[in-house]
């Protein structure tokens, strides 16, 4: 069975600190790989995609990088941290593009 | 603009009713639906993707799709306290391949009072 984990759970950064998060799916090889961000109680704004190791595709601007280093491990981080970058993190895996997106549990990310 | 609108923007049924929510298109090269749970604190999960016009059952959940009206609703019958949660439109361009974006509507809270 597949199964995706994110971590940290939940982090608290200070306006201008680097963040990195992470995400690793096991149990499928290959899947493609997406980040989210959602405001609290909002929409998911699709961020990044990855197709293969080393390949990220971005979305949506708003100053986060993303990273493929390996098959099961998708990276999302930046330099400096915004206020607006408080928020929930996901991370999402699928067998092909524009299939059923598999879902983690989440980063809860606050910027104080 | 929103590419995806959802509607009502929160629902409350009791349990054992009938939840009517509904999502609207305004990118015509939208074709491809798909409906998200997420209960709080959680990932979303996918509930059902609907890609022909008509409707699709799965238990108590039922899809409507009007290609047309890019319009796609969706019913849930017999509604559950565990039905309680926001639910997401989200739509694509197309539906496999190369399709790698999706967009997600505002969504819809929804809660089944006992």
């Amino acid at each position: 069975a597949q199964t995706i984990h994110q971590w940290p759970v939940a982090e608290i950064k200070a306006v201008g600190s680097p963040l990195s998060l992470g995400c690793t799916i096991k149990g499928k090889s290959s899947p493609n790989l997406y980040w989210y961000w959602q405001a609290t109680g909002g929409t998911l704004q699709q961020l990044f995609y990855s197709i293969t190791v080393g390949q990220v595709e971005s979305v949506v601007q708003l100053n986060l990088s993303a990273s493929r280093p390996k098959d099961d491990q998708f990276i999302l981080s930046t330099e400096k941290l915004l206020l607006s970058h408080s928020g929930f993190y996901l991370c999402a895996w699928s067998l092909l593009g524009g299939y059923e997106q598999y879902f983690g549990p989440g980063t809860r990310l606050t910027v104080l | 603009q929103q590419k995806v609108q959802q509607s009502p923007e929160s629902l409350s049924v009791p349990e054992g009713g009938m939840a009517s929510l509904n999502c609207t298109s305004s990118d015509r090269n939208f074709q491809y639906f798909w409906w998200y749970r997420q209960h709080s604190g959680e990932g979303p999960k996918a509930l059902m993707s609907i890609f022909s016009d008509g409707d699709k059952k799965e238990g108590r959940f039922t899809a409507h799709l009007n290609k047309a009206s890019l319009h796609v609703s969706l019913h849930i019958r017999d509604s559950q306290p565990s039905d309680s949660a926001l639910y997401f439109c989200a739509a694509s361009e197309h539906s496999g391949g190369s399709n790698y974006k999706l967009t997600f509507g505002k969504g819809t809270l929804l809660t089944v009072t006992p």
